[in-house]
């Protein structure tokens, strides 16, 4: 059974900063992994999808990097700023089952 | 307004009685989704849905039950509800089962 693990499960770093959120699978043959963001009372948004063949996707500030042999992706943040603070998941698709699995996230608060 | 959307946003309601949480979206998107999310759990998938009239099992789906009739809408009830089922019921869709899901802002359930 596939197991996603996010540590740690708050970080708070001075605006301006760049810096790096992890996340840790335990099943290497994965699908894809998709990174959410999260702020507070609202829904999930999809900031980036990474394909299994894929080693990284970027969208503006943001670059999501996949290492399935460690089953290891970080999300990598460029000059933060205090409108990335928010809880930030990831979640995984494995082959023989699809269904994604999430981790617990980490809330991140940017200091301005 | 194109989307997905959840009513209610927040409800309370006692144990025992059956409460009904309704989702909408307007991409006609064939897969839709609902999970709940609990403080240490992070997002567990209840039941999905690959088009009109075929539903399936995810991970918690006891004490829940699903249908969708038309492929816009995808109504979760509760038919007799527990304290354990007090949580925040997400509901998403997408195109394919692994790939982007697009999330409501959630519903707010408590059982009193």
């Amino acid at each position: 059974k596939q197991e996603v693990t996010q540590i740690p499960a708050a970080l708070s770093v001075p605006e301006g900063e760049n810096l790096v959120l992890n996340c840790s699978f335990t099943d290497s043959a994965i699908y894809n992994l998709q990174w959410f963001r999260q702020d507070p009372g609202k829904g999930l948004t999809s900031l980036l999808l990474i394909q299994s063949s894929q080693r990284e996707q970027t969208s503006g500030r943001l670059n999501a990097s996949l290492d399935k042999s460690s089953g290891r992706s970080t999300l990598y943040i460029a000059a933060s700023q205090p409108g990335d603070s928010a809880t930030y998941l990831c979640a995984v698709s494995s082959f023989g089952n699809e269904k994604l699995t999430f981790g617990t996230g980490t809330r991140l608060t940017i200091i301005p | 307004d194109a989307g997905i959307t959840q009513s209610p946003r927040y409800k309370i309601t006692e144990t025992g009685r059956q409460v009904t949480l309704m989702c909408h979206q307007t991409w006609s998107h064939s897969y839709m989704f609902w999970y709940r999310q609990d403080l240490g759990h992070g997002l567990r998938l209840i039941y999905y849905s690959a088009a009109a009239d075929i539903t399936d099992k995810g991970e918690v789906p006891d004490g829940y039950v699903v249908s969708r009739s038309k492929t816009e809408n995808f109504p979760l009830t509760l038919e007799s509800a527990t304290r354990s089922q007090t949580s925040v019921y997400f509901c998403a869709s997408g195109l394919r089962l692994a790939y982007e899901q697009y999330f409501g802002p959630g519903t707010r359930l408590t059982v009193t």
